[in-house]
């Protein structure tokens, strides 16, 4: 199975944009979701697809992907989006096999 | 709106079969637009995709796990269900039931979550 790999935390000022990055090969074939986390809470799809957003998300969260990195954007970062975040695809073995990256910590300072 | 409640034991012995299901409402399980999945997080950490099953009963487990694990599901009852056998302290996680939609690894509905303890 291939693995995704974020960066453990990341922190941003109010008000300011943050992007939290995803890697694995897997991306290079397939769109990565994101998912925020508050504690004590089960996880929100934010982003799907190759820009996509549920309805009830914020217009300040943006995905994209290039190569073998999707990136989460946050523009205009608010108190309330600080979270554990996650990245998903399908493995690259294509066989419906799911994998998740080991999350980032957002801090709005 | 479309709700999943996971129920079962919050506590299992070390060796024994975890077993938990999960109630869908809201919708139909039976939808061919969609899987049904088991993700947990052990306290603290991140993150792990157990396996998901199809309404025809097509499974796909995660390779990590796939040894110990069944998931099933009822359409009569509008239920799936997850059996992780011998169960260690490292099984000790948030069991979270979810809705994945098929075709896609996109898991667009998500259980509250359940914690399972495995101890003596």
């Amino acid at each position: 199975s291939s693995e995704l790999t974020q960066d453990p935390a990341v922190s941003v000022a109010l008000g300011q944009t943050v992007r939290i990055t995803c890697q694995g090969d897997s991306l290079r074939s397939y769109y990565a979701s994101w998912y925020q986390q508050k504690p004590g809470q089960a996880p929100v799809l934010v982003i799907y697809g190759k820009n996509n957003r549920p309805s009830g998300i914020p217009d300040r969260f943006s995905g994209s992907s290039s190569g073998n990195t999707a990136s989460l954007t946050i523009t205009g970062a608010q108190a309330e989006d600080e979270a554990d975040y996650y990245c998903n695809s399908r493995d690259s073995s294509g066989n419906h096999q799911v994998v998740f990256g080991g999350g980032t910590k957002l801090t709005v300072l | 709106q479309l709700q999943l409640q996971e129920s079962g034991p919050g506590l299992v012995k070390p060796s024994e079969t975890l077993s938990l299901t999960c109630t869908v409402s809201g919708g139909s399980i039976s939808s061919s637009s969609y899987y049904w999945g088991w993700i947990r997080q052990p306290p603290g950490k991140g993150l792990e995709w157990i396996g998901s099953i199809y309404y025809s009963g097509s499974t796909y487990y995660n390779p990590s796990l796939k040894s110990r694990v069944t998931i099933s599901v009822d359409t009569s009852k509008n239920q799936f269900s997850l059996k992780l056998s011998s169960v260690t302290a490292a099984d000790t996680a948030v069991y979270y039931c979810a809705r994945q939609i098929a075709v896609a690894e996109v898991v667009d509905y998500w259980g509250q979550g359940t914690l399972v303890t495995v101890s003596s």
